[in-house]
């Protein structure tokens, strides 16, 4: 099984700041990679797919970027609307697995 | 629009089965793969199995062979059957969605998740 890592478990930062998390695989997952949002009480929200490819109706704020193991989310100006907890997901092989999370806190 | 509502008993009592049921509104249900995955505070989300309009599945190690995953075509609905619950089986189930073909226009799809829906939380206690 593919573990996934994510860093930091937490980032508290500020409206408008830029901030980058990160995702580690434990084996190469190539660049099959996603990205997703958490808010309390929703289902996660696809953002990221393929390592880079913004999914439908994604602003132009988050971008991502990585392959084989090390992964990264870019938001470049945070809004209001961006704190959550946002997971990593791979889909190398089987099993699928998530990381743990980066919770983004004001 | 098409959606994916979850449905099932809340409590469910330790050793006991869990039986949940993902109800698809709208749209194909031939052309994806129907999936179940859960939320777990101890272990966050955990892949746990699929199935193809077909009756192809696969499941994650981790719950095998506790686990069994069906599908009723006349009715859109897929379920999911979780055999000797435990505490640790206490979790917010989803079921979500992935296209059939992948990127390339193949059979196998791209195994990221677009579509979920809003899951229901199972506690199990006595």
């Amino acid at each position: 099984e593919t573990v996934m890592t994510q860093s930091p478990a937490t980032l508290s930062v500020s409206p408008g700041e830029r901030v980058t998390l990160s995702c580690r695989a434990s084996q190469s997952v190539t660049t099959t990679l996603a990205w997703y949002q958490q808010k309390p009480g929703q289902p996660p929200r696809l953002l990221i797919y393929d390592a880079s490819t913004r999914a439908t109706g994604i602003p132009a704020r988050f971008s991502a970027s990585g392959s084989g193991t090390e992964f990264s989310l870019t938001i470049s100006s945070l809004q209001s609307e961006d704190f959550a907890v946002y997971y990593c997901q791979h889909y190398n092989n089987w099993p699928l697995t998530f990381g743990g999370g980066t919770k983004v806190e004001i | 629009q098409v959606q994916l509502q979850e449905s099932g008993p809340g409590l469910v009592k330790p050793s006991e089965t869990l039986s949940l049921t993902c109800t698809v509104s709208g749209g194909s249900f031939s052309d994806y793969y129907w999936t179940w995955i859960r939320q777990t505070p101890g272990k966050g989300l955990e892949y746990i199995g699929y199935i193809h309009y077909s009756g192809s599945t696969n499941y994650n190690p981790s719950f095998e062979p506790r686990v069994t995953i069906s599908i009723d075509t006349s009715k859109k609905q897929f379920s999911l059957k979780m055999s000797s619950l435990t505490a640790a089986d206490t979790a917010v189930y989803y079921c979500a969605r992935v296209d059939y073909f992948d990127k390339n226009g193949n059979p196998g799809g791209d195994w990221f998740f677009e579509l979920w829906g809003r899951g229901t939380l199972v506690t199990v206690s006595s």
